[in-house]
């Protein structure tokens, strides 16, 4: 099975920081990673898909990039609402479908 | 509107037995693969179990294969997790989750198992 290797586990920052997050996979999974954030007490939301696209009503401060084995999710202006644990998540080819470890990003 | 509605969570002692629905409304439920999703309290997201939206293919986390079990009705617009054996490290709010091919912008809010050992 492929694995997620996501740091950091944790990040502080301050509102209108760039804040940037990692995610390895341990084999190439072209572009199939998508990136979510889950807000305390909600269900995640999918904020990229295929890696880089932006889903419908996203702002556009959140971006991905990367394929293959590497992958970076960034905010480029941090905002209060921003606050939440991401996670990255790769759907290459079969399930199973396995997540990060998760990033908690907090305001500092 | 979209909605995922879980049910079926609930108390059980370890050994036991638990079934959970999702009852998905705004979409054509019969066009789209299912996926239940975990988290254990305070933990990350685990994927627990996958199946197609015709329900020919169904795929499951090793931590659950053996003694859980996905299924669909497409008549009735419902996807059921039928679990077995249960054990305290399934104790988990679990989601149903759809949309695209493994990208999931279709969330219910969770149903919580827990299980007392």
């Amino acid at each position: 099975d492929i694995q997620m290797t996501q740091s950091p586990s944790s990040l502080s920052a301050s509102v209108g920081d760039r804040v940037t997050i990692t995610c390895q996979a341990s084999q190439d999974i072209s572009k199939y990673l998508n990136w979510y954030q889950q807000i305390p007490g909600k269900a995640p939301n999918l904020l990229i898909y295929d890696a880089s696209n932006l889903e419908t009503g996203v702002p556009s401060r959140f971006s991905g990039s990367g394929s293959g084995t590497d992958f970076t999710f960034t905010i480029s202006s941090l905002q209060p609402e921003d606050i939440a644990t991401y996670y990255c998540q790769q759907y290459d080819n079969l399930p199973p479908y396995t997540f990060g470890q998760g990033t908690k990003l907090e305001i500092k | 509107e979209v909605q995922l509605v879980e049910s079926g969570g609930g108390l059980v002692q370890a050994g036991g037995s638990l079934r959970l629905s999702c009852a998905p409304s705004g979409f054509t439920f019969s066009s789209y693969e299912m996926n239940w999703v975990r988290q254990a309290p305070g933990k990350g997201l685990e994927w627990v179990s996958y199946i197609s939206s015709s329900g020919s293919s169904i795929y499951y986390a090793d931590s659950v294969k053996g003694r859980f079990t996905i299924s669909r009705d497409n008549a009735k617009n419902s996807v059921y997790l039928q679990m077995n054996s249960l054990r305290a490290d399934d104790t988990a709010l679990y989601y149903c989750a759809s949309g695209g091919r493994g990208s999931w912008y279709y969330w219910g809010q969770g149903t919580l198992v827990t299980v007392s050992s």
